[in-house]
């Protein structure tokens, strides 16, 4: 089986200042991982994924994720916040080796409120 | 670019009443599924299909039905609304599993059964 964690419903930044969204998965072999954002009455806009290669990931809007496989974490960073980055934040996995769990094997977890203070 | 399409936006049911969301993708994606938001909860797979003639369960199928006659249209059907399925609905399909299996979602369907 397949999990995401987001421990944090809120996180609250200054403008300016650096932020992370956390998120920590587990599953049976070795992960895909992905960052989701939705904006207020929108669908969900695809950030950044982590298949293979350099754990540093860079994704749109000058978010970043780095991948930790002995901590099983994915957590989304930016060094300096906009008030524009407010916004629900998902993380999600895919075990590699798992067709099942629907068409896109996709388990996210229940989202992170991002709110940025001017 | 279209990408994924739902329509409607926005639809207000009253109990019993029946009612069809529309899901069209123009990037001849061979997976395409439903998902649920509710507060809390994160998304929650309805039902999915790996292709045309081909659908099957997610986590929480029960009040609602799915075809896949064409590889563009997945169209979800209420068959009979209840005040439980108020909810913000989400089309999404994926890409090949070559390409990482990115998920593109619509843009959400408002629905409050009354």
């Amino acid at each position: 089986a397949q999990s995401v964690a987001q421990p944090e419903d809120q996180v609250n930044v200054a403008e300016g200042n650096p932020l992370t969204v956390k998120c920590t998965y587990s599953v049976s072999g070795n992960p895909y991982l992905f960052w989701y954002v939705q904006y207020p009455n929108r669908g969900l806009q695809f950030l950044l994924k982590y298949i293979t290669g350099d754990n540093l990931v860079k994704g749109s809007y000058g978010f970043e994720a780095e991948f930790n496989k002995s901590q099983t974490s994915f957590h989304l960073k930016k060094p300096s916040a906009l008030v524009s980055d407010s916004a629900l934040y998902f993380c999600a996995v895919r075990d590699i080796g798992n067709s099942g769990g629907g068409a896109d094997g996709l388990t996210f977890g229940k989202g992170t409120h991002l709110i940025i203070q001017p | 670019n279209a990408g994924v399409t739902q329509t409607p936006k926005f639809q207000v049911l009253k109990t019993g009443q029946s009612m069809t969301l529309q899901c069209a993708q123009d990037m001849n994606h061979e997976y395409m599924s439903w998902y649920r938001q509710d507060p809390g909860m994160g998304l929650r797979l309805i039902h999915y299909s790996v292709g045309a003639g081909i659908t099957d369960q997610g986590e929480v199928p029960n009040g609602y039905n799915v075809s896949r006659s064409t590889t563009e249209d997945f169209p979800l059907r209420l068959l009979s609304a209840a005040p439980s399925q108020t909810s913000v609905y989400f089309c999404a399909s994926r890409s090949s599993p070559s390409s990482g299996n990115t998920i593109y979602f619509g843009e959400g369907s408002w629905l409050t059964v009354v």
